[in-house]
């Protein structure tokens, strides 16, 4: 089984519809969760931390489910600017640095 | 503030040929990571590097090799490449903890032919 595993897509959602998708880890002793957006040929950035208790931020929303091993991120309202890899991002700790999953294609469609 | 830069843009190298790329961390951080990116396919950690020494390392042969200044900036080193060591290399900054959110460059796109 993968470290982290998502599913590529594409997810094809037109705009305004609320979109989801999960991420699921293999260690369970993983300590700190994230989401990063990569666009097209373009570098990764951070969208959000993950914590416990999940968190929102504007119209996205993280949530983490230790017991089953998996994170998730909710958009609300998509916008055609919400097109992009979302990446998923686990860390460990000891020896690794941050582990990426291939990333959910998510494509908006006017 | 000037971001992480990444030196050169693009690279063509052939199979054999060593190859450095270099990295300046976002000002005010310390930690530089390296990672890896092939088409398709996640960022694959590589090493990152604090105080000068690596402090942590991916699962990838020691013909890669690294190097952190005492400004904090990088370099990467990639020995007798190989036709699979094409792909994207991602240099990114953070300071404090291991897990500290990661400011990436715009990459390093090296071909090797």
């Amino acid at each position: 089984r993968k470290e982290v595993e998502q599913d590529p897509g594409p997810f094809n959602v037109p705009e305004g519809a609320t979109v989801a998708f999960n991420c699921t880890y293999s260690n369970s002793a993983s300590q700190s969760f994230f989401w990063y957006r990569q666009d097209c040929r373009k570098e990764p950035k951070l969208l959000m931390s993950v914590y416990s208790s999940g968190n929102e931020d504007g119209r996205f929303t993280a949530q983490l489910n230790r017991a089953s091993q998996y994170i998730s991120l909710l958009i609300r309202d998509s916008k055609l600017s919400d097109s992009a890899t979302y990446l998923c991002v686990v860390f460990r700790g000891g020896a690794d640095g941050l582990t990426f999953g291939k990333g959910t294609h998510l494509i908006i469609q006017p | 503030d000037a971001g992480v830069t990444q030196s050169p843009t693009h690279l063509i190298k052939t199979r054999g040929q060593q190859v450095t790329l270099r990295c300046s961390p976002k000002s005010g951080h310390d930690t530089v990571s390296w990672y890896q990116q092939a088409l398709g396919q996640g960022p694959q950690f590589i090493f990152q590097y604090y105080e000068e020494e690596e402090r942590q390392r991916g699962n990838f042969p020691d013909r890669f090799s690294g190097h952190q200044f005492p400004n904090y900036s990088s370099e990467l080193n990639v020995n007798a490449l190989l036709l699979g060591d094409s792909a994207l290399y991602l240099c990114a900054s953070s300071s404090g903890r291991a897990d500290s959110p990661l400011h990436f460059g715009n990459g390093t796109r090296l071909t090797v032919t």
